[in-house]
């Protein structure tokens, strides 16, 4: 069936630091990818998404390309912040309008 | 997109008895679905909810531990039945407008 692997955890950085979160998934047809955050006490919030091949999701700095044939959808940024320190989960939709199949979670941790 | 509000926001409940959550969104959606996120895990699909339908269950959940209604296309509720302490949990609504899954904020169970 449909799946997420993302690397796992706890992910410890300094302040301004690039950061990669490798997710690959293994799914039939074209998956729906996403990212979603979820910062310490609050509920789950969208990231970033990408809906096709080649897509490029975007959203306060982090980045992630849909990449159908390594089938991953690696989450990127730059430089991070102490207030980026949460739990990031990988996640695919089989289908539009359909449930979502998520990773295991990575929790970063940013030290200032 | 969509506001999604829970009630109760958190609980904590006796071994044996039932609880149930409601899940009130601000627009009509046509399914409706119910997350599990166990402490320090990521989230697994319970049952997906469609008005005038039963609902349908995920591998490992029966409806008759977690019924569900689903009287019209803005309300759901999911009854969390003869409750142990292994269903401690956050228990999160979801809905897709569109290609997007938004979550409402969670309720926070605690079974003793």
């Amino acid at each position: 069936g449909d799946s997420v692997t993302q690397m796992e955890g706890p992910v410890t950085l300094s302040e301004e630091a690039f950061l990669t979160i490798n997710c690959t998934y293994t799914a039939t047809g074209y998956p729906s990818l996403f990212w979603y955050v979820q910062y310490p006490g609050e509920g789950l919030q969208l990231l970033l998404k990408a809906t096709k091949a080649d897509d490029k999701g975007s959203n306060k700095g982090f980045e992630a390309t849909y990449r159908k044939e390594t089938t991953s959808f690696h989450l990127e940024k730059g430089s991070v912040q102490v207030s980026d320190s949460a739990v990031y989960f990988c996640a695919l939709s089989p289908n539009r309008d359909d449930k979502i199949i998520f990773g295991k979670g990575t929790r970063l941790h940013i030290l200032p | 997109s969509a506001v999604i509000s829970q009630k109760p926001s958190r609980d904590t409940c006796q071994r044996g008895t039932s609880l149930t959550i409601q899940c009130q969104v601000d627009s009509q959606v046509t399914m409706m679905f119910w997350y599990r996120q166990q402490p320090g895990q990521s989230l697994t699909l319970i049952a997906t909810a469609n008005q005038g339908s039963e609902a349908t269950y995920e591998s490992g959940f029966v409806i008759d531990k977690f019924p569900i209604s689903r009287p019209n296309l803005t309300f759901s509720t999911l009854t969390v039945s003869n409750m142990s302490p292994e269903d401690s949990s956050i228990y999160l609504c979801s809905v897709v407008p569109g290609s997007t899954q938004y979550f409402g904020p969670g309720t926070r169970l605690l079974v003793l």
